[in-house]
């Protein structure tokens, strides 16, 4: 089945850019989304279809999926953007066809 | 309001069975697919099950194959988790999720999860 693969941890500091990676083979070539959860909390869609944003959700994130990488990007992080990350895809291809990454633990310095 | 509201969940020995629920409102149940999503204590998100709006398509994880059934009444708005033979390993919050449009357009509608505990 499809893989995704993502850094187990990223550390920002206020007011700069975070960037978290997901990786899969030709990740390209599908629709990638993206969630944030809080502790305690049930996941939030921040970005669907690679870019896009739901409403509600600041323009500080944004995404970009080429070749085997897809981004979420975090611009001007603020101390409540501290969170885990996940991305997702559907994989049409597989009979297990929703994946999930392992998550990325976005600290905030 | 669009809302997902799980139930069912509890403490279960090993071996035992549960039946979870989510009650949908707020929008037309009966023309989305929807998924059950579980997240074990201190870990990532797993992909459970998912069934198409009419029920015509249904896929499974291959860690509960065999041993959880998916289902929906739409007439009730409702979806449901017969979980059977279950292990220690099964122990999560599961949520439930609906899709945006269509399948490959993510998960903007979760519940709040239901906590399932396997101990003996």
């Amino acid at each position: 089945s499809y893989v995704l693969t993502q850094p187990p941890s990223v550390s920002v500091a206020p007011g700069k850019t975070a960037r978290i990676t997901c990786g899969g083979n030709n990740i390209g070539s599908k629709s990638v989304h993206w969630y944030q959860q809080k502790p305690g909390q049930a996941p939030v869609l921040v970005i669907y279809y690679d870019s896009d944003r739901p409403s509600g959700i600041p323009e500080r994130f944004s995404g970009s999926n080429s070749g085997n990488t897809a981004t979420l990007t975090i611009s001007r992080v603020e101390a409540g953007d501290e969170a885990d990350y996940y991305c997702q895809v559907w994989d049409s291809s597989s009979d297990q066809p929703v994946v999930f990454g392992g998550g990325t633990k976005l600290t905030v310095l | 309001e669009v809302q997902l509201v799980e139930s069912g969940g509890g403490l279960v020995k090993p071996g035992g069975s549960l039946r979870l629920s989510c009650a949908a409102s707020g929008f037309t149940f009966s023309s989305y697919s929807m998924n059950w999503v579980r997240q074990a204590p201190g870990k990532g998100l797993e992909w459970v099950s998912s069934i198409s709006s009419s029920s015509s398509y249904i896929y499974y994880a291959d860690s509960v194959k065999g041993r959880f059934t998916i289902s929906r009444d739409n007439a009730k708005n409702s979806l449901y988790l017969q979980m059977n033979s279950l292990r220690a390993e099964d122990t999560a919050v599961y949520y439930c999720a609906r899709v945006g449009t269509v399948d490959s357009s993510g998960y903007p509608i979760w519940g709040q999860g239901t906590l399932v505990t396997v101990s003996s």
